[in-house]
């Protein structure tokens, strides 16, 4: 099984700063990576596919990239409705979620 | 618009068994695979396996196989998830996911809202 780790599990940023979150896997995965959004008491709402391609209508701000077992979540300048927990999930030949960064205001 | 809508809430006892279905519309129902997600309190998201629509065939992930049965009625385009031998830590939100791609694997473009199921004795 393929091991998804995020880190930092935890992220406090001051809002207008930008964030990154990291996602690495257990073994090369190539670009097979989907990135999620999750607020409370909602279910999960797709970012990015492939590792860098944004869903339509997704702010300019967020931007996925990497590659192989690498990869990142960026947040260009945090407005007040990205503070949430964010996941990153393989769908190489099988599929797991990572354990999630909590972006939460500084 | 692509909608799954996922049955109530459910409350069940240690042992017991659970049925939760994901009527889906807006889309050919048996050309994408659906998935199924669990969420417990305060955790993170953990994939629990997926069903073919088409054939009915299906794989579950390897800590829910032996419990997890998914079956499908394509006559009205509903996806069943039925966990059995519930213990506590099968408290959790439970998610249906379609897969994009028509391939088995990939990204979750659409989910339910979930249903809450809660295990208690």
């Amino acid at each position: 099984e393929i091991v998804m780790t995020q880190s930092p599990a935890t992220l406090s940023v001051f809002p207008g700063e930008r964030a990154s979150l990291s996602c690495r896997a257990s073994q090369s995965i190539s670009t097979n990576l989907a990135w999620y959004q999750q607020k409370p008491g909602q279910a999960p709402r797709l970012l990015i596919s492939d590792a860098s391609t944004r869903v339509a209508g997704l702010p300019a701000r967020f931007s996925g990239s990497g590659s192989g077992t690498e990869f990142t979540l960026t947040i260009s300048s945090l407005q007040s409705e990205d503070f949430a927990v964010y996941y990153c999930q393989h769908y190489h030949n099988s599929l797991t979620f990572g354990g999630g960064t909590k972006v939460e205001i500084k | 618009q692509v909608q799954l809508v996922q049955s109530g809430a459910e409350g069940k006892k240690p042992g017991a068994s659970v049925k939760v279905s994901c009527k889906a519309s807006g889309y050919p129902f048996t050309d994408y695979y659906m998935h199924w997600v669990r969420q417990a309190p305060g955790q993170g998201l953990e994939w629990m396996g997926w069903i073919n629509t088409h054939t009915g065939v299906t794989l579950s992930a390897q800590p829910f196989q032996g419990r997890l049965t998914m079956t499908r009625d394509t006559s009205i385009s509903t996806a069943y998830m039925d966990l059995s031998s519930l213990k506590s830590d099968d408290t959790a939100m439970y998610y249906c996911a379609v897969a994009d791609r028509g391939y088995i694997y990939g990204w979750f473009h659409y989910w339910g809202q979930g249903t809450l199921v809660t295990v208690s004795s």
